[in-house]
């Protein structure tokens, strides 16, 4: 199984600043097929980014999504108030499928 | 636009069998284009996978629920299930229905407790 550890924990920052999260897997990721998904408290996850850095439909590009192998990170250029949230990275190249623990995004 | 809602007892007894089912709608469960899955989140944690099922009729469980894990499909009624057995206090989750990486449901909380 690919483990994800993702990076910081949490992350304190200001709407403004630019805010980078990392995940970095067990092995190297088939193919590049990571996502970034967003939560907010009582919902869903959403999806952000597929296939490493490919913007999901609606979502601004102010986040942008790189990586390859096994170091993948999410950036959000700007933070707005609507951005802080639990982030997870998922790798969907290597049955079973995996999460990272998350990253808390807070003011 | 593809929609899933989960649906279940919220309350589930230590050894018994969880068993939720997920409605989906904007389309059809015998799609090629799509995957069946559930996973969940223990309240507080991160999201664990459970298992897929395509159209075809082929699963694919996480090994370690395997052996308690069963997808279906009811193509009658648009629907696919979850059931595992003999449950415990660590099987407390929120439970998600999801197809491909995009769409999810809202999700469904099932307490294992006597």
């Amino acid at each position: 199984e690919i483990v994800l550890t993702q990076s910081p924990g949490t992350l304190s920052l200001s709407p403004g600043e630019r805010a980078t999260l990392s995940c970095r897997a067990s092995q190297s990721v088939s193919s590049s097929y990571l996502a970034w998904y967003q939560q907010k408290p009582g919902q869903a996850p959403r999806l952000l980014i597929y296939d490493a850095s490919t913007r999901a439909t609606g979502i601004p590009d102010r986040l942008s999504g790189s990586g390859s192998g096994t170091d993948f990170t999410l950036t959000i250029s700007r933070l707005e108030p609507d951005d802080f949230a639990v982030y997870y990275c998922h790798q969907y190249g290597t049955s079973p499928r995996t999460f990272g623990q998350g990253t808390r995004v807070e003011i | 636009q593809l929609q899933l809602q989960e649906s279940g007892p919220g309350l589930v007894k230590p050894s018994e069998t969880l068993s939720l089912t997920c409605t989906v709608s904007g389309g059809s469960i015998s799609s090629s284009s799509h995957y069946w899955a559930w996973i969940r989140q223990p309240p507080g944690k991160g999201l664990e996978w459970i298992g897929r099922m395509f159209y075809s009729g082929s699963t694919y469980y996480n090994p370690s629920l395997k052996s308690r894990v069963t997808i279906s499909v009811d193509t009658s009624k648009n629907q696919f299930s979850l059931k595992l057995s003999s449950v415990t206090a660590a099987d407390t989750a929120v439970y998600y229905c999801a197809s491909n990486l995009l769409y999810w449901g809202r999700g469904a909380l099932v307490t294992v407790s006597s």
